[in-house]
C-alpha cells in the first residue's frame, strides 16, 4: 500500500458529462501530481500542486482542471468528456516540490467514456 | 527536451534467471533522478528503485539493481532470480532537477516482462 488513495477506482460515464476524481496524498506529503495513462499516449503528466498552489502544468486539456484543498487532498475535474478521455488516471504524491527519491502512486481511477 | 527511451516492448525470461531491462535518457541537466516502476495487470504503479545523477554507487533494492552508466545515459534495471510475480509492465522515468520544472516525472513507453515457469 503506497498510502496514496484515489477514488473512485472505476468510473463509467457518457460523452459530454463531467466527472471528478479524488486523491488523498500520503500523510505529510505536500505535492500531488496527476497523470493520464492511455494506450496511445502512454503515461503523461497533467498537473502538479504543491501545498495548495499550482506548481507545474503538462499536457492538460482546457476541459480538465484540478485543485488542491487546505487538507491537501486534490481533485481532478474532467468536463465535456470525449471517448478519447478514456484512460487510467493516476495521482502521485511526494514530500516536497520536487520528486526526491520516491514518488508514490495511487491505484488509479479507470475512466471509461461511452 | 528530456526523453526516456525503452527499446524493448516485450521480454521473456525463465524463472530464477536474471533479466536486464534497458532504459536510456536524454537531458541537458546535471542534476536529475531516475526511477523504475512496476505496473502489474491490476494497474497500480509500484515504485521499485531510484538513482540520483550524483550517486556514485549503483542503487540496489533487494532483487532489483540499477545499472547506471552516466556517460552513456543509460539506467538499466536488473532483476535477479526472476519470479512469476515479476511478470508486469516496467517503466523507466526521469525527474529533472530544475526547480522551475516542478517535480514531474517523464516516463518511457514501458517494457512488458513475462516470466516463464
Amino acid at each position: 500500500d503506497s498510502g496514496v488513495t484515489q477514488t473512485p477506482k472505476h468510473l463509467i460515464t457518457a460523452t459530454g458529462q463531467r466527472v471528478t476524481l479524488r486523491c488523498s496524498p500520503r500523510s505529510g506529503d505536500l505535492s500531488v501530481y496527476w497523470y493520464q495513462q492511455s494506450l496511445d499516449q502512454g503515461l503523461q503528466f497533467l498537473i502538479q500542486y504543491y501545498n495548495g498552489e499550482e506548481r507545474a502544468k503538462g499536457n492538460i486539456l482546457e476541459r480538465f482542471s484540478a485543485q488542491q484543498f487546505p487538507d491537501l487532498h486534490s481533485e481532478l475535474n474532467l468536463s465535456s468528456l470525449e471517448l478519447g478521455d478514456s484512460a487510467l488516471y493516476f495521482c502521485a504524491s511526494s514530500l516536497g516540490p520536487l520528486v526526491d527519491t520516491e514518488a508514490f502512486f495511487g491505484q488509479g481511477t479507470r475512466l471509461t467514456v461511452v | 527536451a528530456q526523453k526516456i527511451t525503452q527499446t524493448q516492448p516485450g521480454m521473456f525470461v525463465q524463472e530464477k534467471e536474471a533479466v536486464t531491462l534497458d532504459c536510456t535518457y536524454d537531458t541537458s541537466d546535471q542534476s536529475y533522478g531516475l526511477f523504475w516502476y512496476k505496473q502489474p495487470s491490476s494497474g497500480e504503479m509500484i515504485f521499485l528503485i531510484y538513482q540520483g545523477s550524483y550517486d556514485e554507487q549503483n542503487a540496489t533494492e533487494g532483487r532489483y539493481s540499477l545499472n547506471f552508466q552516466k556517460a552513456r545515459k543509460s539506467a538499466n534495471l536488473v532483476i535477479s532470480a526472476s519470479q512469476l510475480g515479476d511478470s508486469a509492465m516496467y517503466f523507466c522515468a526521469m525527474r529533472e532537477g530544475r526547480d522551475n520544472q516542478g517535480g514531474k516525472l517523464i516516463f518511457g513507453q514501458g517494457t512488458e516482462l513475462s516470466v516463464k515457469p
